[in-house]
């Protein structure tokens, strides 16, 4: 995750947005990913963009992908207490000597949301 | 269904021990991986496979040994652990290896 970087914590109210920024280095990939980690749980895929697209909109996610800068962010709408978890953005990088992408993530944020 | 499960959600086990870890979907999806996540880290790819192959092993030590007896199930052979290989095991699938991934929600193992 060295190469993919997310701040480490952000705070919200409920009912504001939040925005989960993360800077990545490979100009190659072809996707990219927010997932979102509660504690004790698995990756829970939320959405993603193709490297050729500029914003995707998913009912209270907006991602932005500003491909010049290889900086994505990922809004939240309406923040619940609900999406208080880790988020982890990541690239996908082909070219593996097997064959097939390889997601290198984020060092993820801390959403906390706070009534 | 963009299901994958993975058993035992908990296992615990002295350095002597021999276990498995179990993941199964039933997406038709060709692609399966093993990561490992420590608390507070990213995931760590170990393993992968694609169409029952291994494709990929991320210099993984041999102590931990895959194996991927169908297209539906990945199965992660563990044998003399150290403590520091407690962690998140975690479990995806994908379509073709070149596609989006899904996750399991990990075993977490505990190494005495």
């Amino acid at each position: 995750g060295e190469d993919v970087e997310q701040s480490l914590f952000l705070s919200v109210r409920e009912g504001d947005s939040s925005v989960i920024n993360c800077t990545y280095t490979d100009s190659s990939s072809t996707y990219l990913y927010w997932y979102k980690q509660e504690p004790g749980a698995g990756l829970q895929l939320l959405t993603y963009i193709f490297s050729n697209m500029d914003m995707k909109q998913d009912q209270r996610l907006t991602v932005l992908l500003n491909k010049k800068d290889k900086h994505l962010s990922l809004r939240i709408a309406d923040t619940q207490t609900g999406d208080s978890a880790i988020y982890f953005c990541a690239e996908s990088r082909g070219g593996l000597t097997g064959g097939g992408n390889k997601l290198t993530f984020g060092t993820g944020t801390q959403l906390k949301v706070e009534l | 269904d963009t299901e994958v499960t993975q058993t035992p959600k908990h296992l615990v086990m002295g350095m002597t021990n021999k276990k498995s870890l179990k993941c199964e979907q039933h997406m038709g999806h060709r692609a399966m991986y093993w990561y490992k996540q420590k608390a507070k880290k990213p995931p760590e790819l170990m393993f992968v496979y694609s169409y029952e192959k291994l494709s990929i092993n991320e210099s993984v030590p041999s102590r931990f040994s895959p194996e991927c007896p169908n297209s539906s199930l990945l199965n992660l052979h563990l044998h003399a652990l150290q403590p520091e290989d407690s962690a998140l095991y975690l479990c995806a699938s994908s379509q073709e290896a070149t596609d989006t991934q899904y996750f399991g929600p990990g075993t977490r193992l505990t190494v005495l």
